[in-house]
């Protein structure tokens, strides 16, 4: 059974604050990592895929770095706004076989405080 | 919209009801799956079809029954369920199995 652990598991920041949360996985049978982000009552949209170790990616004031060595990519959000409020998952794809899914993290609740 | 629906967004079932989800994908994907979410649990994938080909299923009762008559268009089939299956069931395409998966909404199903 893979472990994709993600913290904290909730979190309210005031408009304005910077933030950012932790998605750890296991570090053997790397494939790919990615975010999503879900609002209430919508669908879970893709923020990130994340492939190499090292990579850092970019959306606007969201950005995600990841380390495949230590099992660990960070999110980060810049000058949060409350439209920013939203659970953010993430998940882990291993490779092995050619059957490649994604295990979830349970999500980390952001609540943007205007 | 991720250009990803499913019907119906909210079901109450009996437990000797049968029923049937349905997803549909306008993003030309050739790979769909089937996920649920109970609460406080995260998401935990059920089928996958590429190809309209099963590749997965995830130990999944068989009283979930999933079917793929083409690539845009996929279905879970419900019958004698119990009320732990209460959950939100989530649809999702992508062009290939490795990359980033596109959502529908979501069908709310109760079973009382």
């Amino acid at each position: 059974i893979l472990n994709v652990e993600q913290s904290p598991q909730s979190l309210h920041v005031q408009e304005g604050d910077s933030t950012n949360f932790t998605c750890s996985f296991p570090s053997s049978n790397f494939y790919a990592l990615h975010w999503y982000r879900w609002e209430t009552a919508k669908s879970p949209e893709a923020l990130f895929v994340m492939t190499l170790n090292g990579d850092e990616k970019k959306k606007g004031r969201i950005s995600a770095t990841l380390n495949t060595k230590e099992g660990y990519s960070y999110l980060y959000i810049k000058g949060s706004q409350p439209e920013d409020s939203a659970t953010y998952l993430c998940a882990f794809m291993n490779s092995g076989g050619s059957n490649y899914k994604l295990t979830f993290g349970k999500g980390t609740l952001l609540t943007v405080n205007p | 919209e991720t250009g990803v629906t499913q019907t119906p967004r909210h079901l109450v079932m009996g437990m000797t009801n049968k029923k049937s989800l349905k997803c549909e994908q306008h993003l030309g994907h050739n790979a769909m799956y089937w996920y649920k979410q109970s609460a406080k649990k995260p998401l935990e994938l059920m089928f996958v079809y590429n190809f309209k080909e099963q590749t997965e299923n995830n130990s999944v009762p068989s009283r979930f029954s999933p079917e793929c008559p083409n690539s845009s268009h996929l279905f879970l089939h419900l019958h004698t369920l119990q009320p732990e299956d209460s959950a939100l069931y989530l649809c999702a395409s992508s062009q290939l199995t490795t990359y980033e998966q596109y959502f529908g909404p979501g069908t709310r199903l109760t079973v009382t």
